[in-house]
């Protein structure tokens, strides 16, 4: 697999749910960090964890991250249409570069 | 709450032409990254910039590829000869190192779309 799977690909949801992306890599990192792009758009920093860090939040996002398993995950609660988007993960592999996921497609219907 | 800005929004170019594509990265951050996303694909990295030098650079930033800090405030990235795979959004990205070494917070522009025709 390549550094930074998002899984899944697409979700789709309606308005109130919880959605979850999760995502793995493969080499120790020191942050992970997660970024939403509404289409065709820029990239917008939702949160970044450290390494040695195991749950952050905010407002509607909860992300946690277990440095053994190499995987994280984005919660966002009570799901909104505004929401929609794609979400990526991105991991520094010990240098200052980022290396980005294939991303989470998410469709929340109203 | 500042922001990297990135001119122009879209760009369309004839295949062979040079391109500067510009940014303004957040006026405190020391680090500068240029990355690109093909569409439909992943954000790929492209290279780093740091006190004047390129710290880091991927296979894809070849020698078409070249980045400058003119100036105090902007950061721009020329590709000497357009090929057509070069068509992508181009995003800058900017952050300063924390006092412990490690990096903060990316901050990315919104993107120029090069469409190389």
């Amino acid at each position: 697999s390549q550094q930074g799977e998002e899984d899944p690909q697409a979700l789709s949801i309606q308005e109130g749910e919880n959605a979850t992306m999760n995502c793995s890599y493969k080499t120790s990192i020191n942050n992970l960090q997660w970024y939403r792009q509404n289409s065709g758009r820029g990239l917008v920093h939702l949160i970044l964890i450290r390494s040695n860090e195991r749950e952050k939040h905010s407002g509607r996002l909860r992300v946690t991250l277990d440095t053994s398993k190499k995987s994280s995950s984005l919660l966002i609660t009570a799901s909104r249409a505004a929401d929609t988007a794609s979400y990526f993960c991105a991991t520094d592999l010990n240098t200052d570069k980022l290396i980005f996921g294939t991303g989470t497609r998410l469709q929340v219907f109203p | 709450e500042p922001e990297v800005t990135q001119t122009p929004s879209h760009q369309v170019t004839q295949m062979g032409q040079e391109v500067i594509l510009r940014c303004v990265p957040i006026s405190n951050h020391l680090y500068f990254y240029w990355y690109r996303q093909i569409l439909g694909q992943k954000v790929e990295f492209l290279v780093s910039f740091y006190n004047n030098e390129i710290s880091e650079k991927s296979e894809i930033f070849d020698d078409q590829f070249s980045v400058e800090r003119p100036d105090g405030s902007n950061f721009t990235l020329k590709i000497r000869s357009t090929k057509l795979e070069d068509s992508a959004m181009y995003f800058c990205a900017s952050t300063f190192m924390g006092l412990a070494g490690f990096q903060e917070t990316q901050y990315f522009g919104p993107g120029t779309r090069l469409l190389v025709l």
